[in-house]
């Protein structure tokens, strides 16, 4: 099974700051991998697939990056509502699409 | 618009069955696309369980296989899950969601609101 790391766990930033998350693979995954964003008592919902393909109506300061083992979710412009958990999750060595334990971008 | 959401017990006593299920609306199952299970317990991340395609063709967690099983009934437009034996480590929020085919592999793109679940006697 592919364990994927994400760092940092948590992440303070301020609004309008530039946020970058990471995520690694313990092997390659190629570029089959998706990142979703959580909010507090809401389901997760899909951000970028294909490492860096943005799922419908995701906003432009949304991007991904990377391939093989080392990705990367980068927020241009931090806006109120991005203060969330944000997970990765590998799907190349599927069954099981494994997931990151996740990345929390607080309000500094 | 796709929608999914989940419906069954909030309460499972240790060692019985956990059984829930998903209801899809805006599409039809039987077009395609698999459909899975996933859950986050209390604090923690997310743990993918399993998926079902409309013909019945099923794929599970390894780490979870023997205790999974998922169906689907498409005159109802919904799949289901039971995990049987629960302890206290099976509370958790379960989702269902609808899995978009990439490059060998699934990701999420729909995602019910989940539901919550707690074993305890």
């Amino acid at each position: 099974e592919i364990v994927m790391t994400q760092s940092p766990a948590t992440l303070s930033m301020s609004p309008g700051e530039r946020a970058t998350l990471s995520c690694r693979a313990s092997q390659s995954v190629s570029s089959n991998l998706a990142w979703y964003q959580q909010k507090p008592g809401q389901a997760p919902g899909l951000l970028i697939y294909g490492a860096s393909t943005r799922a419908t109506g995701i906003p432009a300061r949304f991007s991904g990056s990377g391939s093989g083992t080392e990705f990367t979710l980068t927020i241009s412009s931090l806006q109120s509502e991005d203060f969330a958990v944000y997970y990765c999750q590998q799907y190349n060595n599927w069954p099981p699409g494994t997931f990151g334990q996740g990345t929390k971008v607080e309000i500094k | 618009q796709v929608q999914v959401q989940e419906s069954g017990p909030g309460l499972v006593k240790p060692s019985e069955t956990l059984s829930l299920t998903c209801t899809v609306s805006g599409y039809s199952i039987s077009s395609g696309y698999y459909w899975g299970w996933i859950r986050q317990p209390p604090g923690y991340g997310l743990e993918w369980l399993g998926s079902i395609y409309y013909s019945g063709n099923t794929y599970y967690n390894p780490s979870l296989k023997s205790r999974v099983t998922l169906s689907v009934d498409t005159s109802k437009n919904q799949f289901s899950l039971k995990l049987s034996s629960v302890t206290a480590a099976d509370t958790a929020v379960y989702y269902c969601a609808r899995e978009a085919y990439s490059s060998g592999g699934y990701y999420m793109d729909v995602w019910g609101k989940g539901t919550t679940v707690t074993v305890s006697s």
